[in-house]
Order: structure tokens, then sequence, then C-alpha cells
């Protein structure tokens, strides 16, 4: 157990749909990273938040968007889903960036599937 | 962000040295050397981040030359357990805004 806590799991839906992706980031860290891996594309950065702000933004669509709630944990909602967005989501934590040099805590991730 | 080349894949045999070179000849002068880890369905994992020379952890050894521009994670006695990817990535760890990119890998299979 890494610490940071992915739900749910598996996640199947439908064309057009919506979903929300939770994140619970290790004890301590403020900052989260939302990260896509699919067959083709490989780990994607999405977006990061710092302590609940937005402090780096990648690869993210429009239809993609996330936040960072007061108790560090986070959400990455997905919109108009597509064939394409199926994927492993995962999420990162690390300690506050400006003095952790050890890198990033990675979640067990959530495999999504639109059908 | 610096880009980084390395192999696609390597194999190896159990109780072997391995050795991953990775190459990022626009490496900056914040970037640090991150090695990360991931077997499949699961989340990276991260191995060791070095700056220059060598640093050695439990797991690993990381070389970075003078000049920077490459870096080799080097794990000894590599057992079956070992297959998986390793990502080699370089970024600017200052500041709160990070954005560490992951390439594609190499797919290590360790062979008994």
């Amino acid at each position: 157990d890494s610490g940071v806590t992915q739900t749910p799991k598996h996640l199947i839906t439908a064309t057009g749909q919506r979903v929300t992706l939770r994140c619970s980031p290790r004890s301590g860290d403020l900052s989260v990273y939302w990260y896509q891996q699919s067959l083709d594309q490989g780990l994607q950065f999405l977006i990061q938040y710092y302590n609940g702000e937005e402090r780096a933004k990648g690869n993210i669509l429009e239809r993609f968007s996330a936040q960072q709630f007061p108790d560090l944990h986070s959400e990455l909602n997905l919109s108009s889903l597509e064939l394409g967005d199926s994927a492993l989501y995962f999420c990162a934590s690390s300690a506050d960036p400006r003095t952790d040099s050890y890198g990033y805590t990675f979640g067990s991730g959530t495999r999504l599937t639109v059908v | 962000l610096a880009k980084t080349t390395q192999p696609i894949s390597m194999d190896s045999y159990e109780g072997q040295e391995v050795n991953i070179t990775c190459s990022h000849n626009n490496i900056a002068t914040n970037d640090y050397i991150t090695w990360y880890q991931q077997f499949p369905s699961q989340g990276p994992r991260f191995i060791i981040q070095g700056y220059k020379t060598k640093v050695t952890n439990e797991v690993a050894s990381l070389f970075i030359p003078a000049d920077r521009k490459s870096s080799t994670l080097s794990l000894p006695r590599v057992s079956l357990s070992d297959t998986a990817v390793y990502y080699c990535l370089v970024g600017d760890i200052s500041g709160s805004a990070r954005q560490l990119t992951f390439g594609s890998g190499t797919q290590l299979t360790v062979l008994p």
C-alpha cells in the first residue's frame, strides 16, 4: 500500500456519460498529480494541484476538470466520455514540492472503460 | 522539459547486473534525474533520484557523468520480479509547479 488511495478501482460507463475519480493523497502530502495511461499514449501528465490550487497543467482535455479540496483529496471529473478516454488514470502525491526531492508516490489507479 | 531517450527493451538473466542508460542531451541546470519502475496495471514506483555523480540506495545505483547528458540506472543481481518498465525522467523540481514527463520507458525482462 503506497498510501495514495484511488477510488473506484474499476469503472465501466457509456459514451457521453460523466464520471468522477477520487484520490486521497498520502498523509501530509500537499500536492496531487493526475496522469492518464493508455496503450498508445503512455503516461500523460494531466494536472497538478498544490494545497488546493492548480499549479501545473498538461495535456488535459477541456472535457476534463479537477479540483483539490481543503482536506487535500482530489477529484478528476471526466465528461462527455468517448471511447478513446478508456485508460488507466493514476493519481500521485508528493510533500511540499518546494522541499521534496524524492519523487512522487502513485496510487494503484482507476481503470476506466468507456463502452 | 528535457527529452529523454532510453532503449525500448532489454533482456537479462537472474542474478546479473542490469544497466539501463538514458540520454538527456538538453538537460537544464535545475533538472534532476529520476527513475521509476512500473509493473502492469500498477502505478509507477519511485526508485532513485540524483543530480550529479553517483547515488545509491537499497534498490539501485544511479550514475551521472559530469556533463549530465546521460544517466545509468544500475540494478544489482536482478530477479524475475524485477521484470517491469523502467522510466527515466528529467525535470526541474524546484518551485511548487511540477510536470515530470514520462517517456516510453524501457521494458526489462528478466529470464530464469
